[in-house]
């Protein structure tokens, strides 16, 4: 089946430590997304791409770092340098044009412990 | 620039009630628009999205919104509540404008089902 596979589910990272979300899709979209999810604030964009080898900052990039090497893979690292990493954090892709809803994971619940 | 608003970040209702879940939207340029679903611990459901075909929008599990340019609203409704329904609902609006199609979220409404 097509789809968009996060993994972990749930990951625990100590201070200090980078740590690398995976997200892979299999839609063939051209367009891939990063969201982080806290309670009360909705989603907020950290990256975004739009083809392979280009990555754009979101509103809150800041202590997150991304790679497009790959179509159908956009995975996410969280630096030591993110303040508070803990929160729940969406992948989604897309076909990337005016119009197009994105296609969502299910999810990686990063805990800093 | 582009936002969505949602009023009220908690609705209840009884089950078999209306559900009317709140939003509004702020665009530049002619918006495209967006609901999804959240249940716990999981990715977003789309329930259906407004590209300017038609105003009233049919999506999946019986909802559906109606967008009004004049208010610049895209509320989401549904005429009788079931208990699998409740969730949290994410109006979103795009635009197309950055060339991104960046989708842009409201803060969400956790919907809960009064049996």
């Amino acid at each position: 089946d097509g789809g968009i596979t996060q993994s972990p589910k749930y990951l625990f990272r100590k201070e200090g430590q980078n740590v690398t979300l995976s997200c892979e899709q299999n839609l063939n979209h051209d367009a891939m997304y990063w969201y982080r999810q806290d309670p009360g604030q909705g989603l907020r964009l950290i990256y975004y791409s739009q083809i392979v080898n280009d990555f754009q900052k979101g509103d809150i990039a800041e202590g997150y770092s991304v790679s497009r090497e790959k179509k159908e893979s956009f995975p996410l690292t969280v630096t030591s340098a993110q303040k508070n990493p803990t929160a729940f954090y969406l992948c989604a892709s897309s076909m990337g044009r005016a119009g197009t809803e994105a296609f969502f994971g299910q999810g990686t619940r990063l805990t800093v412990v | 620039a582009q936002s969505v608003t949602q009023l009220g970040s908690h609705v209840s209702v009884s089950e078999g009630a209306l559900v009317l879940l709140r939003c509004n939207y702020s665009s530049s340029v002619p918006p495209y628009l967006f609901w999804y679903v959240q249940y716990p611990n999981q990715g977003l459901q789309l329930l259906l999205k407004y590209t300017s075909a038609a105003t009233l929008v049919k999506g999946i599990n019986g909802f559906e919104a109606e967008f009004k340019k004049s208010e610049t609203s895209f509320h989401l409704t549904k005429p009788s509540a079931h208990m699998s329904d409740a969730a949290e609902y994410f109006c979103a609006v795009s635009g197309g404008f950055t060339g991104a199609n960046n989708l842009f979220f409201g803060t969400g409404t956790r919907l809960t089902v009064i049996p």
